[in-house]
């Protein structure tokens, strides 16, 4: 059974530094990984997919890793900004079955 | 293109109480879900469809039920509501199984058992 950890649960750090959040997926036998942003009482957005042959993907201030031999995924957001503040979401979809597994989430605040 | 519709977005329901949560999708996508989130928590696959016809249970299918007799429709009923179904519902749709079209969610509908 797939289990989908993040960590941390939470993070509040000042405008302008660089953040890592991290995942953990302990099946490795996965098609893709992906990245969610959800703001309060909103629905989620997609930010990045990593299918399992590919290393990293990229977009804007954002880009996330993929290691499946460890089982680990890294989101690094840089130059972080207050409007980055919101949940970041991490899935996982498992070749065996056809369900996208969450993580738990990460609680982000970034204050001016 | 109106993505994936949820409705109600808010619903207060009394224990024992039934209703159907809606989900419709106009992207022709195979692939529809139901989950719930629970405050400060991820989100749980209740149940998950791969086309019309076809359902199947996900984590957490006990007190729901599904059915899917178009592409379009996805409704995920409640039958007798407990308190702890009192959660944020999401229902999500996309093309492939493999997921490489990406996910679309729908923005979720709040309900209340008291």
């Amino acid at each position: 059974k797939q289990e989908v950890t993040q960590i941390p649960a939470a993070l509040s750090v000042p405008e302008g530094e660089n953040l890592v959040l991290n995942c953990s997926f302990t099946d490795s036998a996965i098609y893709n990984l992906q990245w969610f942003r959800q703001d309060p009482g909103k629905g989620l957005t997609s930010l990045l997919l990593i299918q399992s042959s590919q290393r990293e993907q990229t977009s804007g201030r954002l880009n996330a890793s993929l290691d499946k031999s460890s089982g680990r995924s890294t989101l690094y957001i840089a130059a972080s900004q207050p409007g980055d503040s919101a949940t970041y979401l991490c899935a996982s979809l498992s070749y065996n079955t056809d369900k996208l597994i969450f993580g738990t989430g990460t609680r982000l605040q970034v204050f001016p | 293109n109106a993505g994936v519709t949820q409705t109600p977005k808010f619903r207060i329901l009394k224990i024992g109480q039934s209703m159907t949560l809606q989900c419709t999708q106009d992207m022709n996508h195979n692939y529809m879900y139901w989950y719930r989130q629970d405050p400060g928590m991820g989100l749980k696959l209740i149940y998950y469809s791969v086309g019309a016809g076809i359902t199947d249970k996900g984590e957490v299918p006990n007190g729901y039920n599904v059915s899917r007799s178009t592409t379009e429709d996805f409704p995920l009923r409640l039958e007798l509501a407990a308190p702890s179904q009192t959660s944020v519902y999401f229902c999500a749709s996309t093309l492939t199984g493999e997921g490489n079209y990406g996910y679309t969610f729908g923005s979720g509908t709040r309900l209340t058992v008291v």
